[in-house]
């Protein structure tokens, strides 16, 4: 069974550092692309970022491009993603997912449960 | 960005009904379109991808159609555990984008 649980999220002042885990089991970790994807309180989906299987690869929406990193362990199963000068408007559920193929199609097959990210004084 | 307009906001249905959602996307996405489902405090779920596949363990009163800028989520015999707030997304461009969501409930 597929299972992905973040961890790190918590309250955090502006203009300071998170970062947070994702660690998976259940399928082989280095054959599938990964994708962190967020939801604001009460509001719909946003995609954040994506890494290929090597983690050669990566994407970001451009709000968080040159803030937000994503990366992986393959060894560990682990997903991170390392957050730099948040903001407000990064208070959201962070949520880890899995790809639904092998390659990077951006379709979120799994989900974890999700970890709350604050961003407040 | 993509825009992804869905319609209706939210719905009443009642048990075993037909019940339709649609999404409208802002440029044509050639059928690069995925249906989630959100039950009450879960995680989202991939339903259909590729605007008409049905992603496994799906049961089949789900089914997804259109092309182009439209598309439509469908659900047969509607059950009460299809309450949820249904999304769809485009990957056909980067920044991927969500539907804003359609409430479904039981009438």
């Amino acid at each position: 069974e597929v299972q992905l649980v973040e961890s790190g999220g918590g309250l955090v002042q502006p203009g300071r550092s998170m970062k947070l885990s994702c660690a998976a089991s259940g399928f082989t970790f280095s054959s599938f692309p990964m994708a962190w994807v967020r939801q604001a309180p009460t509001k719909g989906l946003e995609w954040v970022a994506t890494i290929s299987t090597s983690g050669g690869s990566t994407y970001y929406r451009d709000s968080v491009k040159g803030r937000f990193t994503i990366s992986r362990d393959n060894a560990k199963s682990t997903l991170y993603l390392q957050m730099n000068s948040l903001r407000s408007e990064d208070t959201a559920t962070y949520y880890c997912t899995r790809d639904l193929a092998t390659r990077v199609s951006d379709w979120f097959a799994y989900w974890g449960q999700g970890t709350l990210v604050t961003v407040s004084s | 960005d993509i825009q992804m307009t869905q319609s209706p906001a939210s719905l009443s249905a009642s048990l075993g009904e037909t019940v339709t959602i649609e999404c409208l996307a802002s440029e044509d996405i050639y059928s690069n379109l995925a249906w989630y489902q959100q039950k009450p405090g879960k995680s989202p779920q991939l339903l259909i991808y590729y605007a008409n596949s049905l992603n496994d363990g799906v049961p089949s009163r789900f089914s997804g159609s259109g092309s182009g800028t439209q598309y439509s989520l469908k659900i047969n015999s509607l059950q009460s555990e299809d309450v949820s707030i249904y999304f769809c997304q485009q990957n056909y461009d980067s920044p991927y984008t969500f539907g804003a969501g359609t409430k479904l409930e039981l009438k």
